[in-house]
């Protein structure tokens, strides 16, 4: 158990929908980071914040939007779902927002879209 | 920009024979390296990591991997496979220098052990 948390385990919707994935980091980790696994694309960094702010961005599309509360759980929307949204989406947590830091990653939510 | 490049999206080997997993990299400057294990269903787990402090690193269940900079390459090996070991592994690099910007993976390779 990593410590990281993720809501929903499973999620199936409909194409032209939005969802919304929830991940709380381990205790004390500042930041947040949301990826994408595929079966084609592979394992993509999509998107990190630090205590709030985003800090970096990677492979995410103007569909998806994500945030970080005050409490510094973080959420991940993705909206006008299609079929290639189809996924299992991780968030993984660290201290610092550091390179060098390891990152603790959750157990993911697959999302299925049809 | 950096890559990772897994050779072999499968390898296979006997029970209590030797685990070699490729990775080479690329990047401008010294890496940060990570291996990380996949178990079916489950979140990803690090396995080791590589921050400049020594070049051959050890790891959990076993495993360890050698930076060597002159091949940019960063393999993972483990002397006597366990039949526990049969998951998905996956090589991953950032940035130096305090960035963010999150880990670039490789395609992963998946190990399978033979009773």
């Amino acid at each position: 158990d990593s410590g990281v948390t993720q809501t929903p385990k499973h999620l199936i919707t409909a194409t032209g929908q939005r969802v919304t994935l929830r991940c709380s980091p381990r205790s004390g980790d500042l930041s947040v980071y949301w990826y994408q696994q595929s079966l084609d694309q592979g394992l993509q960094f999509l998107i990190q914040y630090y205590n709030g702010e985003e800090r970096a961005k990677g492979n995410i599309l103007e569909r998806f939007s994500a945030q970080q509360f005050p409490d510094l759980h973080s959420e991940l929307n993705l909206s006008s779902l299609e079929l290639g949204d189809s996924a299992l989406y991780f968030c993984a947590s660290s201290p610092g927002g550091l390179a060098v830091e390891t990152q603790y990653f959750g157990p993911g939510t697959r999302l299925l879209v049809l | 920009a950096q890559s990772v490049t897994q050779l072999g999206s499968h390898v296979s080997v006997s029970e209590g024979a030797l685990v070699l997993l490729r990775c080479n990299y690329s990047s401008s400057v010294p890496p940060y390296l990570f291996w990380y294990v996949q178990y079916p269903n489950q979140g990803l787990q690090l396995l080791l990591k590589y921050t400049s402090a020594a070049t051959l690193v050890k790891g959990i269940n076993g495993f360890e991997a050698e930076f060597k900079k002159s091949e940019t390459s960063f393999h993972l090996t483990k002397p006597s496979a366990h039949m526990s070991d049969a998951a998905e592994y996956f090589c991953a690099v950032s940035g130096p220098g305090g960035g963010a910007d999150g880990l670039t993976f490789g395609k992963g390779t998946h190990l399978i052990i033979q009773p």
